[in-house]
């Protein structure tokens, strides 16, 4: 298996912009995850779905930040607009049924200047 | 809430030395612990987990973790550091299992001396 897939892996953009990152879970997984590793904060549970349904949000810090999972197989995560303390490590995370463990991806390395 | 302390923001050891990285957590039912790490530009890999059972958890790369419930305690341990070990290192209790997401402490810094 690839393992999670985020893309892209560095995104630099300026204030006001929007930006948008991809996951693909690993496949047969069911619930998938966003986090923000920050050097201030660490890491921080944004969202998360379980069967493509967003069950718990109250991590995502703003109205700016939107996620979506259309499909078992893919989710995103909006930032509209961006503002420079957006910058960060964005890590997507999956889970399969029963188990207790989630495997994480490359993250995508967020600037914005 | 749940919440988890890592006291050790930095450690520096010898090669060949032996390693016990701390972590603390505070959860209201039987935790589930789980040690990460993750290497400079690197997602996050598996190192071991706890749910239930023996209290010692063997894991990869030669670490070990015990649980100690009346010290709410996972701490982290290898006999013998090797120089590819250096790397930041996360303690995380789950949430629901894990099935709500987990909590992670600020991580460790680990330094590998030759």
């Amino acid at each position: 298996d690839a393992g999670v897939i985020q893309s892209p892996r560095h995104e630099v953009t300026e204030m006001g912009q929007e930006v948008t990152l991809r996951c693909k879970p690993i496949s047969g997984h069911n619930s998938l995850f966003w986090y923000r590793q920050t050097m201030m904060r660490g890491l921080e549970l944004l969202i998360y779905f379980n069967n493509n349904v967003p069950i718990d949000d109250s991590g995502m810090p703003e109205d700016r930040f939107s996620a979506k999972m259309p499909n078992a197989s893919f989710s995103t995560l909006k930032i509209q607009p961006s503002e420079p303390r957006d910058s960060a490590v964005y890590f997507c995370a999956s889970r399969g049924q029963g188990a207790g463990e989630q495997y994480f991806g490359p993250g995508t390395r967020l600037t914005v200047t | 809430a749940q919440s988890v302390t890592q006291p050790d923001i930095h450690i520096t050891v010898s090669e060949g030395a032996s390693l016990e990285l701390r972590c603390n957590y505070s959860y209201g039912a039987t935790p589930y612990l789980f040690w990460y790490v993750q290497s400079p530009g690197q997602g996050l890999q598996l190192l071991l987990k706890y749910f239930s059972g023996d209290t010692l958890v063997q894991g990869i790369k030669g670490f070990e973790a015990e649980f100690k419930r009346s010290q709410s305690s996972f701490n982290l341990r290898k006999p013998s550091v090797h120089w590819s070990d250096a790397a930041e290192y996360f303690c995380a209790v789950g949430r629901g299992g894990g099935a709500d997401g987990l909590t992670f402490g600020k991580g460790t810094h680990l330094i590998i001396q030759p």
